[in-house]
């Protein structure tokens, strides 16, 4: 089985600007869960979809945003940048709908840089 | 809420040592425990976890963690640690909230374990 696959791997933007982020999860899996990961703040859970609806959602601002599609592949996207977004984005998918109870199966990342 | 302390953020050993990565948490919910590990330029893989019974786990290249209620611990060891051990391990609680909410992951900020020939 394909693992978890995200695009693009780097991106560079400028704040103020918007930025959308692309997650495929393995194949059969329903939940995808996203997380912001910085040497400061180490892993954030940002939030959870499981059949196109948004399970659980992390303490971030309305600037995140998320959506699942009826292939389970999700995006998210982050609005007005800003320069403390720098992060590396990783996404995880789980067979079930319990991300804090299965095994998460974790992307290569993001790495997103705001200039 | 719930909350993950890794209290090394740095662990620096020989090869063939025995290692202890401490992880305690904090929660006041019944709980389930991650480590996690992550490779130089890769994603998280799980490495062990602890859902109920048995309070000792073990993963299949030698690493184990203990689950102790009373202390609220969860740490990781390895009796005899090799060079590709090297790598960033993360503990992670997951637990019910108030509210009803569902089960989400808290991750530790890390700690980075570094073997030296």
């Amino acid at each position: 089985k394909a693992g978890v696959t995200q695009t693009p791997r780097y991106l560079i933007k400028t704040r103020g600007q918007q930025v959308t982020l692309s997650c495929s999860p393995i194949s059969g899996h329903r939940s995808v869960s996203w997380y912001q990961q910085t040497p400061g703040q180490g892993l954030q859970f940002l939030f959870e979809y499981f059949s196109e609806t948004q399970r659980n959602k992390g303490n971030f601002p309305g600037r995140f945003s998320g959506r699942q599609f009826s292939n389970s592949r999700s995006e998210m996207n982050v609005s007005t940048l800003e320069l403390g977004d720098s992060a590396l984005y990783l996404c995880a998918s789980s067979a079930s709908g319990l991300a804090g109870v299965h095994e998460q199966f974790f992307g290569p990342g993001t790495r997103l840089t705001v200039l | 809420a719930q909350s993950v302390t890794q209290l090394d953020s740095q662990v620096p050993v020989f090869e063939e040592a025995p290692v202890e990565l401490r992880c305690n948490y904090s929660s006041s919910v019944s709980v389930y425990l991650f480590w996690y590990v992550q490779y130089p330029n890769q994603g998280l893989q799980l490495l062990l976890k602890y859902l109920s019974g048995s309070t000792l786990v073990e993963s299949i290249n030698g690493f184990e963690a203990e689950f102790n209620k009373s202390q609220t611990s969860f740490h990781l060891r390895k009796p005899s640690v090799h060079i590709s051990d090297t790598a960033e391990y993360f503990c992670a609680v997951s637990g019910r909230g108030s509210g009803g909410s569902n089960y989400k992951l808290t991750f530790g900020k890390g700690t980075l374990l570094t073997v030296n020939p």
